[in-house]
């Protein structure tokens, strides 16, 4: 069974550093996997999908990257800002379904 | 611009009562998947959808759930009876093919 898991659950940081959020999954076989933000009380909003062929995609002040033979993922926030203050989960999909991991809280400090 | 709607945003109810969750996918997207969210076990799939046809239930508790599409436009989820253990957050997202998905709000349930 797929076990994704998300390393460190928080994360405190001061403005304007750039910081990195790692996702671990146990099983090589996924199609894609996404990285989604939360805020507090609302619903998941989609950062970027990184599908199996690929090994980074990127946004703005965001990068992610795929190494599926070592079951890792990485968020590379640059130049963090208070706004980017939320929950950070990555999702795998070995099939039909999404598996997630349970986070890491991010919160940066004006 | 595109969103997932889901409607009640916030129910309060009493054990025993039904519960019915609805979700207005967005327009074109063909798979349709229900969650929930607690702060113990974090998110769970419950359901999923294509085109209009369950794919997987495996992650619902069937003697009380049920989720359904009558169209193309709307998804419920249904629980009777509910019990305080389903107290939690359910999201409704969909996608195209189930390649990236779209979160919805989320409706907020408590069962006292």
């Amino acid at each position: 069974k797929q076990e994704v898991t998300q390393i460190p659950a928080a994360l405190s940081v001061p403005e304007g550093e750039n910081l990195v959020l790692n996702c671990s999954f146990t099983d090589s076989a996924i199609y894609n996997l996404q990285w989604f933000r939360q805020d507090p009380g609302k619903g998941l909003t989609s950062l970027l999908l990184i599908q199996s062929s690929q090994r980074e995609q990127t946004s703005g002040r965001l990068n992610a990257s795929l190494d599926k033979s070592s079951g890792r993922s990485t968020l590379y926030i640059a130049a963090s800002q208070p706004g980017d203050s939320a929950t950070y989960l990555c999702a795998v999909r070995p099939g039909s379904d999404m598996r997630f991991g349970a986070g890491t809280r991010l919160t940066v400090k004006p | 611009d595109a969103r997932v709607t889901q409607t009640p945003r916030d129910k309060v109810t009493e054990m025993g009562q039904e519960v019915t969750m609805r979700c207005q996918p967005i327009l074109g997207h063909n798979t349709v998947f229900w969650y929930r969210q607690t702060m113990m076990q974090g998110l769970e799939l419950l359901a999923y959808f294509r085109n209009r046809a369950p794919l997987d239930d495996s992650g619902m508790p069937k003697d009380r759930f049920s989720a359904e599409m009558p169209d193309a436009t709307l998804a419920t989820l249904k629980i009777q009876p509910s019990e305080p253990r389903d107290s939690a957050v359910y999201f409704c997202a969909s996608g195209l093919d189930g390649v990236e998905q779209f979160f919805g709000p989320g409706t907020r349930l408590t069962v006292l």
